[in-house]
């Protein structure tokens, strides 16, 4: 069974503030994903990553990096917290592969900056 | 532009009831269109794709080509299928082809 793991599901941070989220995934996928959740906007693609160490913009990646150090890990930094980035996000991770495969995704963090 | 429509925020229906939720897409290429349904307090998770022609608690759906659409459709709902639903495309070929794109989601509402 993929596991998919978020640090946490909770998070209350202030404006200004650096914040990362962590995910983590025990299925040796290539492929992780960050996306945010919002009411009406359905799920929106930040940036993901194929490769350890590679990364490619999503389409709201604006106040927003990325961290994969290793295969398992995908880290979503906010470099100075705004209250516009309140929201859910969700970590997903898929196998690489010519046919498209399906995402796994973890339980979310539902972020608040106040 | 590569977009995934869903016009209902909202669907409800009584048990019983036959149930469609629509899915239009664009997309110059040839897409793997999927059905992604997050319950609950639960994690989203794959309903079904197209590529499988399989039906999965229920649900089907059709790759219409001609009309770029990819209906989720059930004859009767239950109560237990109350839970927002995603249709999402992507493209094939691997690597950075492999993110999926979303619809903004329809929520689903089976009344007893």
């Amino acid at each position: 069974d993929v596991k998919v793991t978020q640090s946490s599901r909770y998070l209350v941070k202030r404006t200004g503030e650096k914040v990362f989220l962590e995910c983590v995934q025990d299925m040796d996928h290539e492929n992780m994903f960050w996306y945010r959740q919002d009411p009406g906007l359905g799920l929106r693609l930040i940036y993901f990553s194929y490769d350890v160490k590679m990364k490619e913009k999503g389409d709201i990646p604006e106040g927003y990096s990325v961290s994969r150090e290793k295969k398992e890990r995908f880290s979503l930094i906010l470099e100075s917290a705004s209250t516009n980035q309140t929201s859910m996000y969700l970590c997903a991770s898929s196998p690489s592969g010519v046919l498209n495969n399906e995402q796994f995704f973890g339980p979310g963090t539902r972020l608040t900056v106040l | 532009a590569q977009r995934v429509t869903q016009p209902e925020k909202l669907l409800s229906v009584f048990k019983g009831a036959p149930v469609e939720l629509k899915c239009n897409y664009s997309y110059s290429g040839s897409p793997e269109l999927f059905w992604y349904v997050q319950y609950s307090r639960q994690r989203l998770q794959l309903l079904l794709r197209h590529i499988s022609r399989e039906s999965i608690k229920g649900f089907t759906a059709d790759l219409n080509k001609g009309e770029t659409s990819f209906h989720l459709k059930k004859p009767f709902a239950q109560e237990e299928d109350s839970a927002m639903y995603y249709c999402a495309l992507s493209g094939r070929g691997g690597g950075a082809t492999n993110k999926l794109i979303f619809g903004t989601g329809t929520l689903l509402a089976v009344q007893p």
